[in-house]
This record gives C-alpha cells, sequence and structure tokens, in this order.
C-alpha cells in the first residue's frame, strides 16, 4: 500500500474554468476527507465520507465545490467556475475506524490548485 | 473543537531536545490532545496524541499538564529532517466516535540547524 494518492499534484487553470481533483485513500479506509490549505495557514476542514456518505461539509464548500465518493474507494472534489481565491493546496486524508486505534489521518501529498 | 496557542516558531540545534508548547485554557474533558507535522511540500503527518497521560513513541513523547491546560511535545533529538511545521489539536471525543476531522491552527514552525 502506497497511501494516500492525489492526482494532480499541480492544476494550473484560468478563472471561469471547472476542475476536478481525485484521491485515492489507503485500501479500505472508511473515511475520507478533503481539506484546504493556503500558504502560510493550517489545513481547514472541507467535508468528508463515511464509505459513500457525505457526513459533513463544512460552510467554507460553497455550492461551486462538490465532492463524491461513489463506490465508498476514490473521491473526486470538483470545482466549478473557478475564482483566484480558489488557489490552494487541496488535501485528501482517510482513516480507518474500524481497525485498531482508528487514530491517525493519513494524508496524501496534495493537489496545488493556481487560478490565473 | 477547543482553540490552541502555539509559538510561531522555534529553533533547535540539531541531536538536541525540542519542547514545543501548546496552550488550550479551554479544553474539555473530552477533549483529546493530538499532535501533527507537516514537513515541507508534504500533507501533514500523524506524530502522537493523548488524553490525561503522558505518551511516548518512536517519534516524539507528550507531556500533558496535571490540569490539562497545556502540554508539550518532545523531539528528543532533533535532526534536520525534523524541520517542519508542528500543529497542537484537540478533539472532542474518542478517535473511534468521533472519527478525524481535524482543526489546525497555525503551528510551530520547527527550525532545526546543524
Amino acid at each position: 500500500d502506497t497511501g494516500v494518492s492525489q492526482n494532480p499534484r499541480h492544476k494550473i487553470t484560468k478563472r471561469g474554468q471547472n476542475v476536478t481533483f481525485r484521491c485515492d485513500p489507503i485500501s479500505e479506509h472508511n473515511r475520507l476527507y478533503w481539506y484546504r490549505q493556503t500558504l502560510g495557514q493550517g489545513p481547514e476542514f472541507l467535508t468528508y465520507f463515511q464509505n459513500e456518505a457525505q457526513l459533513e461539509k463544512s460552510r467554507l464548500l460553497s455550492d461551486r465545490f462538490s465532492a463524491e465518493r461513489p463506490k465508498g474507494s476514490f473521491s473526486t472534489l470538483e470545482i466549478q467556475r473557478t475564482e483566484q481565491g480558489d488557489s490552494a493546496m487541496y488535501l485528501c486524508a482517510s482513516s480507518d475506524l474500524t481497525r485498531g486505534s482508528g487514530t491517525e489521518a493519513f494524508f496524501g501529498q496534495g493537489t496545488r490548485l493556481t487560478v490565473v | 473543537d477547543a482553540k490552541t496557542t502555539q509559538p510561531n516558531s522555534m529553533e533547535s540545534n540539531e541531536e538536541e531536545p525540542v519542547h514545543l508548547p501548546c496552550n488550550h485554557s479551554t479544553i474539555s474533558g473530552t477533549d483529546y490532545i493530538h499532535w501533527y507535522r507537516q514537513l515541507p511540500s508534504q500533507g501533514p503527518e500523524y506524530v502522537i496524541h493523548g488524553l490525561t497521560s503522558n505518551v511516548n513513541n518512536r517519534m516524539a513523547s507528550l507531556a500533558i499538564a496535571e490540569d490539562r491546560k497545556s502540554s508539550t511535545l518532545i523531539l528528543h533529538r532533533a535532526t534536520l529532517r525534523d524541520a517542519a511545521v508542528y500543529y497542537c489539536i484537540l478533539r472532542d471525543g474518542p478517535p473511534k466516535a468521533a472519527g478525524n476531522k481535524l482543526t489546525f491552527g497555525g503551528g510551530t514552525r520547527v527550525l532545526v540547524k546543524p
């Protein structure tokens, strides 16, 4: 198992375009989280899934953002009509609450989005 | 989640111990104290967590004050690879029940000098 994988690692897009990011969690991890991190700040929670169910969404997740985890495995985060303020690192994390202590969240390396 | 306060930055010499303080004066009885660190150009990684008792693992030690209003992460012998931003996070409830939604603050940037 190679850990949490995120693609692409970098994305440059023009304002107004739609973008989609993919996250492949650690195999059989039932929880998957999305965070956003701007330069010099800590990550901010966006949303999380328990299997395929989206259980919580932050108020940071405007209606231009949508996340899915259709089969309880990989997840996608789509941003429609991107704005310059969407430029950030988007981090995915997964955890397994059915094994061990379920304490750790394992993070991917992130997708860096630049909106020009 | 309750708020934590950490110094913005700290410097250490290589192979010396590093003590990273965290204040959490509004901690509740069910809040667990978690530490994560973020190396340059990486996602955060789990370091350690605790509730009341001091904890040790291969990465670090966590010393928790008796009143739980503060804690200290201890890196026993800093290496250049330990240069990172360290986040102290409070999370309500036992890990399995609460899941792993984490509320990050600004963290402490640790610089390790050779």
